[in-house]
């Protein structure tokens, strides 16, 4: 167990259906983040929230939008996807922003198990 | 080019040898270094952090070369354990913006 929870595990879904998916970390972390990892791809992050704000989207199709109500929740919510947004979404945390400038290492991304989405 | 390459691999070795992996980046301007593992299915962990005057954590040792803009992950008598994906991470300045390179798989064997 990380201290970073996400449901649903897996899912199924169709091009039409809406869906969300859900991040918790029990860390006391400030920044949460958005990962999507697809086969034979290295991980490409999406999204990016510092104390709740949104600081950076990285060209995401709006068919996913991302909900982050405080610093311990992030959500990522789907609709009208598409065959090729299957892959694993992984949610992550950090005390601060990833790569900042801190050797104590406090600055590490923490992730969750993933969410497998499939989309038919 | 991409902004972080590492080694294709795959990489098989049997137990007890020693494997390095290589991983460049683009980006000059790069600040934070990590290598992380992950195991078939499972979320990325970090192994460590790579400082500037390279590092060592049991059979593990981390080299940056900013001049040369790679860093390496050493890994001496390797266990069975030690099969997984090695990831390359690398951070620019604008803290947030970590980027991942494809990842060397290795199979350790008895």
């Amino acid at each position: 167990e990380t201290g970073v929870t996400q449901t649903p595990r897996h899912l199924v879904m169709g091009m039409t259906n809406k869906k969300s998916l859900k991040c918790e970390q029990h860390l006391g972390h400030n920044a949460m983040y958005w990962y999507k990892q697809s086969a034979k791809k290295p991980l490409e992050l999406m999204f990016v929230y510092n104390f709740k704000e949104q600081t950076e989207n990285n060209s995401v199709p709006s068919r996913f939008s991302p909900e982050c109500p405080n610093s311990s929740h992030l959500f990522l919510h789907l609709h009208t996807l598409q065959p090729e947004d299957s892959a694993l979404y992984l949610c992550a945390s950090s005390q601060g922003l990833a790569g900042g400038l801190s050797r104590s290492g406090a600055n590490v991304l923490t992730f969750g198990a993933g969410s497998r989405l499939t989309v038919l | 080019r991409k902004e972080v390459e590492q080694d294709p691999g795959p990489f098989n070795v049997p137990e007890g040898a020693t494997v390095a992996f290589n991983c460049t980046y683009s980006n000059s301007a790069s600040q934070s270094f990590f290598w992380y593992r992950q195991d078939c299915r499972k979320e990325p962990k970090l192994l460590m952090s790579v400082y500037s005057s390279g590092n060592e954590d049991g059979r593990f040792t981390a080299q940056l070369n900013r001049a040369s803009q790679y860093i390496s992950l050493l890994i001496r008598d390797s266990k069975l354990s030690d099969s997984a994906t090695y990831l390359c991470v690398v951070s620019p300045t604008n803290a947030g913006k970590s980027t991942f390179g494809d990842g060397t798989t290795l199979t350790v064997k008895p």
